[in-house]
């Protein structure tokens, strides 16, 4: 099993509804990175997350850090099709960034 | 400012064949990375560096090596390719330790291995 889990694995919703992925690591969390991928294209910077209860937005994304739970959740209101795509968490590893294996968002006109 | 470019964006290899990745990055960062994308896999470190002459194993090493002889070049070695290692190939270059800094991602080496 990878160091951090993503769920759901695929998510497929309607234009306008509200959607949650979230990112579960089996170790304590110090710093924990949101990406968005286009599919066939590189890796677009959202947020970073450094400290426990914090939360950032960015346009209609918000992400929070639960450094207890060791979680962090991105939530996406009113989605749209430009949404569409591919979200990876990334979290550090004294220096190393490893990610989770990803979760693939449609969003349906 | 050209971020991080790598090189070359398409490749297709035989079985045996070996080849080199290149990766640059104009940002005197001193982490440098590099990754594999393969489907429902996410990103797996496949070797990184902290600095200029340094480089460490990530999750998946086999089968590859890295040099970083100067500070804004970092190489991936495949000596001799496998179909297994077919995938998409990320580089990406952080200025310092990671929890405090972006990380910025390179385009992208599409590498099949038939």
């Amino acid at each position: 099993s990878q160091e951090l889990e993503q769920s759901p694995q695929s998510l497929i919703v309607q234009e306008g509804k509200n959607l949650t992925i979230n990112c579960t690591s089996s170790k304590t969390l110090y710093g924990l990175y949101w990406y968005k991928q286009k599919y066939g294209e590189g890796l677009i910077f959202l947020m970073m997350l450094q400290k426990g209860g914090e939360e950032k937005s960015h346009e209609k994304i918000t992400a929070k850090l639960d450094e207890k739970k060791q979680q962090s959740s991105l939530h996406i209101t009113a989605s749209q099709p430009s949404h569409a795509g591919i979200y990876l968490c990334g979290a550090d590893r004294l220096g190393k960034l490893i990610f989770g294996q990803g979760t693939t968002l449609q969003v349906k006109p | 400012n050209a971020g991080v470019t790598q090189t070359p964006k398409f490749r297709v290899l035989k079985t045996g064949q070996s080849m080199t990745l290149l990766c640059a990055q104009d940002m005197n960062h001193e982490y440098m990375y590099w990754y594999r994308q393969d489907p429902g896999m996410g990103l797996r470190l496949i070797h990184y560096s902290v600095g200029e002459g340094t480089t460490a194993k990530g999750e998946v090493p086999d089968g590859y090596n890295v040099s970083r002889l100067k500070k804004q070049n970092f190489l991936l070695g495949l000596e001799s390719a496998a179909p297994s290692q077919t995938s998409v190939y990320f580089c990406a270059s952080l200025k310092g330790l990671a929890g405090a800094y972006e990380q910025y991602f390179g385009p992208g080496t599409r590498l099949t291995v038939t």
